[in-house]
Formats: C-alpha cells, sequence, structure tokens
C-alpha cells in the first residue's frame, strides 16, 4: 500500500537558517506533489505543486525539490522567520486521483 | 469573503446521535472533499464528489454520508455517532478532480463525541 513518511515529527531550527523538510514516499508515482502549510486551528493552505518531469520549484523564500527515482522530494525555507512556525504537509497526486498526505512536520523557528 | 466555510466550528454531542456539518465553497470549483484529521494530526479523505460522481475511501463506515444540494454545497451527516468520530473534519474544493488541483480548505469542524 502507498506510504508518505514526512522526515520527523517536529523540526527546530534558529531563525535565519534553512529549514529543510523531507517528503519520501514508497509504492506510488504519483504525476504531481503538492506542499501545504498548517497552522492551529485551521485548515492547510497550499504552498507550491511540482510536477513529476520537474526538478525544483521555487516562490519567494520556499524551494521544493522532486526526485522520482529516491521517490522523495525536499522543502526549503530559507532566512527562515518565527512567522514560519507551522505544520507543513506534503501531498501526492495523480491523474484523476485524489491526494494522499503526509504526517506532517511541526515546523519551529526560534528567534 | 470566505472561500471555503463550513459549520458548525464545534460541535460536542454524545453518543448515538446524528449530527451535520455543513460546507459552501464561493469558488466556482466543481469538486468538493472532506477530510478528517485525528488526534495525530493525519489528513485522511473520506469523499470526494463532483456533479458526475461520489468517490468514497473505502475506510470509511457507512454511517458518514455526504449530500450534495447543489455544486456549492457539500454536507458531511454522521449517523449513530460513537467515541472515535472525534477529530477535526475539514471540508475542501479544488477546480476539478486530480492531483494537479490546488485545494482550498475550510477552517475545519472539531466534534467531540462524549
Amino acid at each position: 500500500s502507498q506510504k508518505i513518511e514526512q522526515n520527523s515529527e517536529a523540526l527546530n531550527i534558529q531563525e535565519g537558517k534553512t529549514a529543510t523538510l523531507t517528503c519520501n514516499y514508497t509504492n506510488y508515482s504519483p504525476a504531481y506533489l503538492q506542499w501545504y502549510r498548517q497552522d492551529p486551528g485551521r485548515g492547510p493552505v497550499f504552498l507550491l505543486l511540482i510536477r513529476e518531469n520537474e526538478k525544483e520549484k521555487r516562490k519567494e523564500r520556499l524551494k521544493v525539490t522532486f526526485d522520482t527515482t529516491l521517490k522523495q522530494s525536499l522543502f526549503h525555507i530559507t532566512a527562515s522567520q518565527p512567522a514560519d512556525s507551522a505544520t507543513y504537509l506534503c501531498a501526492l497526486g495523480n491523474y484523476g486521483q485524489n491526494f494522499v498526505f503526509g504526517p506532517g512536520t511541526r515546523l519551529s523557528v526560534l528567534p | 469573503d470566505t472561500a471555503v466555510s463550513q459549520t458548525p466550528k464545534y460541535l460536542v454531542t454524545q453518543m448515538g446521535n446524528d449530527k451535520s456539518i455543513k460546507c459552501e465553497q464561493n469558488l466556482g470549483h466543481d469538486t468538493m472533499y472532506w477530510y478528517k484529521q485525528d488526534s495525530k494530526k493525519f489528513l485522511k479523505i473520506m469523499f470526494s464528489y463532483n456533479n458526475k460522481e461520489l468517490i468514497i475511501n473505502e475506510t470509511v463506515p457507512n454511517r458518514f454520508s455526504p449530500k450534495s444540494p447543489d455544486k456549492a454545497h457539500l454536507n458531511l451527516h454522521i449517523n449513530s455517532l460513537e467515541l472515535g468520530d472525534s477529530a477535526v473534519y475539514f471540508c475542501a474544493s479544488s477546480q476539478d478532480g486530480g492531483g494537479r488541483n490546488i485545494q482550498y480548505f475550510g477552517a475545519g469542524t472539531r466534534l467531540s463525541v462524549l
């Protein structure tokens, strides 16, 4: 069965550093991979989408990579700020199929 | 205007009761979803629905049923509530089905079954 893992349940980093979150999957070949941010008491909010034929996507301080050979996506936040503290979810999807979400990583950026 | 709104935000009820959660989207999307997020924060899809097709996650008990009066609404009815149903339920919508579409989520309904 499909399995999605995100590197750790929680990640603490110092303000100004680059946060790197990982999303690994098995028994799946997604055509799309998305990253969402979820704040406490709120629904997930879309951040970035990357397709299987794309290696890297950037948006402001965010960067996502997608390695279909390693079955892994990396999500980077550069120059991290305390306001970046949240839970980050990866989601895998395919043509005409519903998403499967990972368990999430709770990021804390310490001032 | 809130793109995806769901009510109520909190729902506290007794075991065995029947309850409904309402969801509305004003984005003009064709597909709506219900997700369950349990205490371990795992977000699992329960249903996806557009005007042509209802896809049910096979692990969802048949006590749960989606009802869609029109394209902008997808309500969730739960019969004979059980303790294990306690969770946060999220409604979401997307332009159409499939993994290339961005999903827009409501703020969630926290259901507590006593």
